[in-house]
Order: C-alpha cells, then structure tokens, then sequence
C-alpha cells in the first residue's frame, strides 16, 4: 500500500498549457505539503494544509493553486505553464503540525517530474 | 540568514571511511530535529531522528549540540550504497504550528 501517491510520475508538456498533479495519502495525517525541487536539489516548500486548510502560502506565483477537498487529498493546478516551473513536484504529509513532539511521521511521495516544453 | 544551512558537498570519500556532516540551525527555539536521505531520482525518506542525548542506528550516530545550535550525522565504515544526498531537517514553532525548515542537503559518494 502506497502512503502517500501523486499522480502523474512524469508530465511534459508545452509553454502556457495548464496542468493538474493529484496527491493522496492513507496515513490518517492532518496535513499536507507541496514543495518544488530544482535543477539545484533544493527542496522549497510551496504550500501546506492543516486539515484542509491552507496553513504556508510560500511566494509562489499565482498561477499555482492548491486545493484540498479533504484532509486525505491535496491537489496542484498550475496554469499557463512555463520552462521554468521544470522541476520535481513532491507532495508531503505528516501528523497534524499543532502537535508537539517527535513523532511526525513526516512522509513524501515519489514525485512528480514535470517538464515544460 | 537561512533557517537551515548545510554544507553541500560533495563528500567523496573512499569505502570504509568514517563522514561526518554538520547542519546548523538559527532558531534556539527549535525543539524536534531529523536527518532524511534523497537517493538520485526518489523522494527523501527519514534516516533517523536526532535526540538530545545523541542516538546511534548501525553505522550512522547522530548529535545535537543545543548550545551551538547544529545536529550532525557521522557515518562510519562507509559502503557504496550510502552513496546519496542528506537533508537535515529542524522543527520550529510557530503561530501556525510546527515549521518544518529542510536542509539544502550533503551530496555524499563513497567510492570503491
């Protein structure tokens, strides 16, 4: 069983199409991450939701919106592409990020490589 | 000023050898702290937590140093298969709830 999935594994596509990433976990976590990574290797987190809602809301451009119809869901809609959203879109979940402690159970898909022709 | 700051490598070091990565950290407020490992092409997955008193797993031991605030990961007796990038990761409070603040990870590979 898959704990957290995003579909698709690989997207390419061309400049100004717009696109959608899906992320679904099974590990009863409350909140739910995108991060981007680049060419670079750095991690940058995009956005997180805490039981559906919107908790970090990085600069990120507004073509890129986030929607969570449940705590178990969190999708990525990114309109008019561009060559430089290239890179590996990973979605991220953990125990809910109210709580304190060790144990976060923080875990991550296998990503999404998206790239923009 | 980085939250997280790593030195990014490479380490390139020889089978058998003993490495030691630092990470430091700029919120003394942080309370919770990781190491995850990112093999080429995958997702990073938690290596072990780092606990106050240090804590060892196998080869890998890792340490926290409160008062100069870094954690640091040693891996002794390296095999080709540690070959990979380490990210620490800190955990910070805020208003919002836990901030979870990632490395820009230490690409490691062990040579035969």
């Amino acid at each position: 069983d898959t704990a957290v999935s995003q579909t698709p594994k690989y997207l390419v596509t061309q400049m100004g199409n717009d696109k959608s990433i899906k992320c679904e976990q099974n590990l009863g976590h409350d909140t739910m991450y995108w991060y981007k990574q680049d060419s670079k290797k750095f991690l940058k987190i995009m956005f997180s939701y805490n039981n559906k809602e919107l908790i970090i809301n990085e600069t990120v451009p507004n073509r890129f919106s986030p929607k969570s119809p449940d705590k178990a869901h969190l999708n990525l809609h990114i309109n008019s592409l561009e060559l430089g959203d290239s890179a590996v879109y990973f979605c991220a979940s953990s125990q809910s990020v109210r709580r304190i402690g060790n144990r976060y159970g923080y875990t991550f898909g296998s990503g999404t490589r998206l790239t923009v022709v | 000023r980085k939250e997280v700051e790593q030195d990014p490598g490479p380490f390139n070091v020889p089978e058998g050898a003993t490495v030691a990565f630092n990470c430091t950290y700029s919120n003394s407020a942080s309370q919770s702290f990781f190491w995850y490992r990112q093999d080429c092409r995958k997702e990073p997955k938690l290596l072990m937590s780092v606990y106050s008193s240090g804590n060892e797993d196998g080869r890998f031991t890792a340490q926290l140093n409160r008062a100069s605030q870094y954690i640091s990961l040693l891996i002794r007796d390296s095999k080709l298969s540690d070959s990979a990038t380490y990210l620490c990761v800190v955990i910070t409070w805020s208003n919002t709830g836990n901030q979870f603040y990632f490395g820009t990870g230490t690409s490691l590979t062990v040579i035969p």
